[in-house]
């Protein structure tokens, strides 16, 4: 099946600097790749995805990239606010499933003013 | 235009008592999904059923644990006989069609605490 790796599991960035966390997938028929942000007590909500017929996508200050050849994609923030402070999971999707996304282990991102 | 509603948001249980779960999906979605998240993990799914019909368990402990999804009212996940292990997060999804890769949307899920 497939297995999802995160990193790195914790992130301190100062507000207006950048922040990349990178994830790896071993299924190489996955083709969709959302990213989740969780605040504390909430549930994850959908921020950004990407599919595997493009090699990147960009939605104000996010944007994520996926190389299929070496099976990584990351997520990147700029300009970072400190309500950018979150739990953020990267997910795959291999294509024979239906909504069954396998999760990283998460990225707690602490922007300090 | 709520959004996936589930109740209760704590739900404390002693060894050996049942929990019972509740998720309301968004309106106009009959796709739902639960998933179990254990602290300082990701999430892990579950179970995914259409309204009567479970389409895909293999996520689920095939015992003590059950999921329903009935024609009218809320998904139920059922935890008979619980133990301390499943102590953790559980989160609901929805999605409008079930399609292939379509976006899930998560609610705010609810914290089961066993004594």
């Amino acid at each position: 099946g497939e297995n999802v790796e995160q990193h790195p599991s914790t992130l301190s960035v100062q507000e207006g600097d950048s922040a990349v966390i990178k994830c790896t997938y071993s299924d190489s028929a996955s083709n969709y790749f959302p990213w989740y942000k969780q605040e504390l007590g909430k549930g994850p909500q959908l921020i950004i995805d990407i599919r595997s017929n493009v090699g990147e996508k960009k939605d104000q200050r996010i944007a994520v990239t996926l190389n299929k050849t070496a099976k990584h994609f990351s997520l990147h923030i700029t300009e970072t606010q400190p309500e950018d402070s979150a739990v953020y999971f990267c997910a795959a999707s291999p294509t024979d499933s239906w909504g069954k996304l396998q999760f990283g282990a998460g990225t707690q991102v602490v922007v300090t003013p | 235009n709520a959004g996936v509603m589930q109740n209760p948001r704590h739900l404390v249980r002693r060894r050996g008592q049942e929990a019972r779960l509740r998720c309301s999906p968004m309106k106009g979605h009959s796709h739902v999904y639960w998933y179990r998240q254990l602290p300082e993990e990701g999430l892990k799914f579950m179970v995914y059923l259409q309204k009567e019909n479970i389409i895909d368990e293999s996520g689920m402990p095939k015992e003590r644990f059950s999921a329903e999804f009935p024609k009218e009212g809320p998904s139920i996940l059922r935890i008979q006989q619980v133990v301390r292990g499943d102590s953790a997060a559980y989160f609901c999804a929805s999605s409008p069609s079930g399609g292939r890769n379509e976006k899930l949307f998560f609610g705010s899920g609810t914290q089961l605490s066993v004594l």
